[in-house]
């Protein structure tokens, strides 16, 4: 079955440090992976997604991540946090299994809190 | 460019009443799904539908209808509201392939007294 873990409820970091939202995954076939970010009083919106190829894979507003098929993680990262980033983070996995609808599965979700 | 829409925003409902959530998107999408979010648990997966005339469950199904009369909408029915079904409500869309992400509605906050 499909599953995915985001071990920290909640990640503390000052700004302009770097930050790291951490994800691993469970998945039957290869893994398609994405990263969403929820603000308050809003729908998810789509940051990045590794498909195949290079395990760095860079989106929007600035944020990476790091595809790791050994560890099965696709930890979300940014090189210098803005306090605009707090927000509500979810890692989600896509099975490649072939037959049948591949459901998109989301983990718990993670609270990024940027201080000043 | 609308994307994916939902109504109403908010609701109350009384235990036992009815109501339909609905959800239009404009992009021809072939894949919809309903997802409820709740504290601590993410998004789980209520229904979802392939395409036109075709639903099926997702984990939480129990207590929720869907139907498919269309590529544009995909309504969400609750048959007997239930506290346990306070919860807010995201419909999805995408095109279909497995490499594709997900369009999210605004999302409907549901409150079941």
């Amino acid at each position: 079955a499909q599953s995915v873990a985001q071990p920290e409820d909640q990640v503390n970091v000052a700004e302009g440090n770097p930050l790291t939202v951490k994800c691993t995954y469970s998945v039957s076939g290869n893994p398609y992976l994405f990263w969403y970010v929820q603000y308050p009083n809003r729908g998810l919106q789509f940051l990045l997604k590794y498909i195949t190829g290079d395990n760095l894979v860079k989106g929007s507003y600035g944020f990476e991540a790091e595809f790791n098929k050994s560890q099965t993680s696709f930890h979300l990262k940014k090189p210098s946090a803005l306090v605009s980033d707090s927000a509500l983070y979810f890692c989600a996995v896509r099975g490649s299994h072939s037959g049948g609808y591949n459901k998109l599965i989301f983990g718990a979700g993670t609270r990024l809190a940027v201080h000043p | 460019n609308a994307g994916v829409t939902q109504t109403p925003k908010f609701q109350v409902l009384k235990t036992g009443q009815s109501m339909t959530l609905q959800c239009a998107q404009d992009m021809n999408h072939e894949y919809m799904s309903w997802y409820r979010q709740d504290p601590g648990m993410g998004l789980r997966l209520i229904h979802y539908s392939v395409g036109a005339g075709i639903t099926d469950q997702g984990e939480v199904p129990n207590g929720y209808n869907v139907s498919r009369s269309t590529t544009e909408d995909f309504p969400l029915r609750l048959l007997s509201a239930a506290p346990s079904q306070t919860s807010v409500y995201f419909c999805a869309s995408s095109p279909g392939a497995l490499t594709t992400e997900a369009f999210f509605g605004q999302g409907t906050r549901l409150t079941v007294v």
